[in-house]
């Protein structure tokens, strides 16, 4: 089982829609867990902590379930700019190198 | 600031060929790391250093080889490529205060083997 499993899509989502994904993870002792998106052939880069409580930054929502080891990512009104592929990333750890990368939801938005 | 920067964007080498990786930020950060995507899996470290003078293995170091003299650099070595080596590096840094940090992402270089 992977460490970290993701649906790799493509998910295609008419603009203006709510779209969300899930990601889960096999290690019960991970610490932080984090959303980075990557624009095709781009680097990936921070889009949001993901904290117990919950959080929302704009549009954009993510929830931690620990109990069930499941992360995600609600997108409202989504945009086109909003195309592009979504990492889930677990530490399992205090420290970077522990960082564990899943392989990626692909999200296109259709005009 | 240019954040993270590496060279070249693209390589392609013949197999048996060495070659170095070019990662530098200017950031001030003392960890940098580095990685490699492959089509249907996640990004899997390579190599880490969580300060000058001081690296250490990740996932996947077979093949590769490190050094981090300064805070700045970070230099990735190619021994003998392989075309299992074809893949895209990303380089990266981050600040090593604790579990929560952002890692920033260079560019990347995207290398062929034949």
């Amino acid at each position: 089982r992977k460490e970290v499993e993701q649906d790799p899509g493509p998910f295609n989502v008419p603009e203006g829609a709510t779209v969300a994904f899930n990601c889960t993870y096999s290690n019960s002792a991970s610490q932080s867990f984090f959303w980075y998106r990557q624009d095709c052939r781009k680097e990936p880069k921070l889009l949001m902590s993901v904290y117990s409580s919950g959080n929302e930054d704009g549009r954009f929502t993510a929830q931690l379930n620990r109990a069930s080891q499941y992360i995600s990512l609600l997108i409202r009104d989504s945009k086109l700019s909003d195309s592009a592929t979504y990492l889930c990333v677990v530490n399992l750890g205090f420290g970077n190198e522990k960082l564990t990368f899943g392989t990626g939801t692909r999200l296109t938005i259709i005009p | 600031n240019a954040g993270v920067t590496q060279t070249p964007k693209f390589q392609v080498l013949k197999t048996g060929q060495s070659m170095t990786l070019q990662c530098a930020q200017d950031m001030n950060h003392e960890y940098m790391s580095w990685y490699r995507q492959d089509p249907g899996m996640g990004l899997r470290l390579i190599h880490y250093s969580v300060g000058a003078g001081i690296t250490d293995q990740g996932e996947v170091p077979n093949g590769y080889n490190v050094s981090r003299s300064t805070t700045e650099d970070f230099p990735l070595r190619l021994l003998s490529a392989a075309p299992s080596q074809t893949s895209v590096y990303f380089c990266a840094s981050s600040t090593p205060s604790g579990s929560r940090d952002e890692q920033f992402f260079g560019p990347g270089t995207r290398l062929t083997v034949l």
